[in-house]
């Protein structure tokens, strides 16, 4: 399977707790972005990199939150002391160069997380 | 603000049903229009996309027209099928290569044979 993958696809954790989330993306994708999905809710933008590179965070993103992809390929996003209104689906996508880039965004399966 | 609002659901309807989904868009400029569709226990994928006023989107039988006078881009589909059940959410991009996508807050499509 060459598609975005996200790993764990499940995490229940205590308030209070770090976690972190990985994201594998297709491999000839320079792009790689994080969304979050409530319940309910269509997913909001997070942030992007394009290669290593943190090109664009959003105001979501608080000082809890904090993503890399240290070496262009594989990116982790990290939730220290998680809150209970972190619960949700994280969801990381990936997409070519814009030369090549159809508009098209490619999502993994996504990381659901639960904070008790 | 960029803004995407769909109509809500759930919608049940029975095979060969004819769908329509509303989408109507608050944005600056000209943004891109997507349907994105995830499946049971599956990723987002891109259903149809239109980058331009009059542009028409097509897939699976799908299809969608990027309607600028009524800020619109309706999803339509003459005869749905069991295997059409998903949801399905409409969203738009205004930056050029970025996508970074707004979305709205999708709608529950169920088809009952």
């Amino acid at each position: 399977d060459t598609g975005v993958s996200q790993n764990p696809r499940h995490k229940i954790t205590k308030r209070g707790q770090n976690v972190t989330f990985r994201c594998d993306p297709i491999s000839e994708h320079n792009r790689l972005y994080w969304y979050r999905q409530t319940l309910g809710q269509g997913p909001e933008f997070l942030t992007y990199f394009q290669n290593e590179a943190q090109l664009e965070k959003s105001r979501l993103l608080s000082d809890r939150f904090s993503a890399e992809r240290p070496k262009g390929s594989f990116s982790t996003l990290e939730i220290q002391r998680t809150e209970q209104g972190d619960s949700a689906m994280y969801l990381c996508a990936s997409s070519p160069d814009s030369r090549f880039n159809t508009g098209e965004l490619f999502f993994g399966e996504g990381s659901r997380l639960t904070v008790l | 603000g960029n803004s995407v609002t769909q109509m809500e659901g759930p919608v049940t309807l029975s095979e060969e049903a004819f769908l329509t989904i509303n989408c109507t868009y608050t944005a600056t400029g000209y943004p891109s229009l997507f349907w994105y569709v995830q499946y049971p226990g599956e990723g987002l994928q891109l259903l149809l996309k239109a980058t331009k006023a009059d542009d028409k989107g097509s897939n699976k039988g799908f299809e969608a027209t990027y309607r600028k006078e009524t800020t619109s881009f309706h999803l339509e589909k003459g005869s749905v099928q069991v295997s059409d059940s998903a949801v399905y959410f409409c969203a738009l991009s205004r930056d050029q290569g970025a996508q970074k996508l707004v979305f709205g807050q999708g709608t529950r499509l169920t088809i009952n044979p």
